[in-house]
């Protein structure tokens, strides 16, 4: 159980445009979701907490602006990196947590974004 | 902000051998989870511990959590090639995130 869903797995762009990636929660319901972004050889880095019916929380030097968060339903949250160039090219993973506060997180297979 | 110190960044051993990655903080944590992570997929959790001294078993994975609940560690016995990859240390904060230590890249060679 508790499978996360993320989808496409790589995104080639051209810089300018932009590209939306979903997250989806199979088998459960998720009031929250986590988006974290990770470049090459290094940990994740939380960008942002999706909340289902209201505005996400970003944090601190993540421009919500460029990269939009909208979770419209209690299965679904989508980012979309507006704009994008070349230096947001990275590894995006979705995650959402089942059961307490405090409890594991469950990823999906994440986004690969190659800006050209 | 809460943060995690991970350790070593990078091992390279060779199959057979042990091993040990460490994981702390100079804050508590009500529970912290140790996660794998292969090239090109999300991490996949291990294990999570939560009450101060616990160890848990894996199989060949032992894992700890430290009294105070500030530090944890993951010892890995008689390694293997299909151990390598991509261990990641990760807290609950007071806000309900997951933070997540810088990581270790381990290499088993056979």
């Amino acid at each position: 159980g508790a499978v996360v869903s993320q989808h496409p797995s790589r995104v080639i762009c051209k810089s300018g445009t932009s590209v939306k990636i979903e997250c989806r929660s199979l088998d459960f319901q998720a009031t929250t979701m986590f988006w974290y972004r990770q470049f090459p050889k290094q940990s994740l880095m939380l960008m942002a907490t999706s909340n289902e019916g209201s505005k996400a929380t970003y944090e601190q030097g993540v421009e919500k602006d460029k990269f939009l968060i909208n979770h419209a339903s209690l299965t679904l949250s989508t980012l979309t990196v507006t704009s994008a160039h070349p230096e947001d090219s990275s590894f995006y993973i979705c995650s959402a947590r089942v059961g307490a506060e405090n409890s594991p997180l469950h990823f999906g297979n994440g986004t690969r974004l190659t800006v050209t | 902000t809460q943060l995690l110190e991970q350790s070593p960044q990078f091992l390279s051993i060779q199959e057979g051998e042990n091993l040990t990655v460490y994981c702390n903080s100079s804050s508590v944590f009500s529970s912290l989870q140790w996660y794998r992570q292969e090239p090109g997929e999300g991490p996949v959790l291990l294990v999570t511990v939560v009450t101060g001294g616990e160890v848990k078993k894996l199989k060949r994975l032992t894992f700890q959590f430290g009294d105070a609940r500030k530090d944890s560690s993951l010892h890995i016995t008689a390694a293997q090639p299909g151990d390598t990859g991509l261990y990641l240390c990760a807290g609950v904060d007071g806000g309900f995130k997951t933070i997540f230590g810088a990581g270790t890249r381990l290499f088993v060679k056979a």
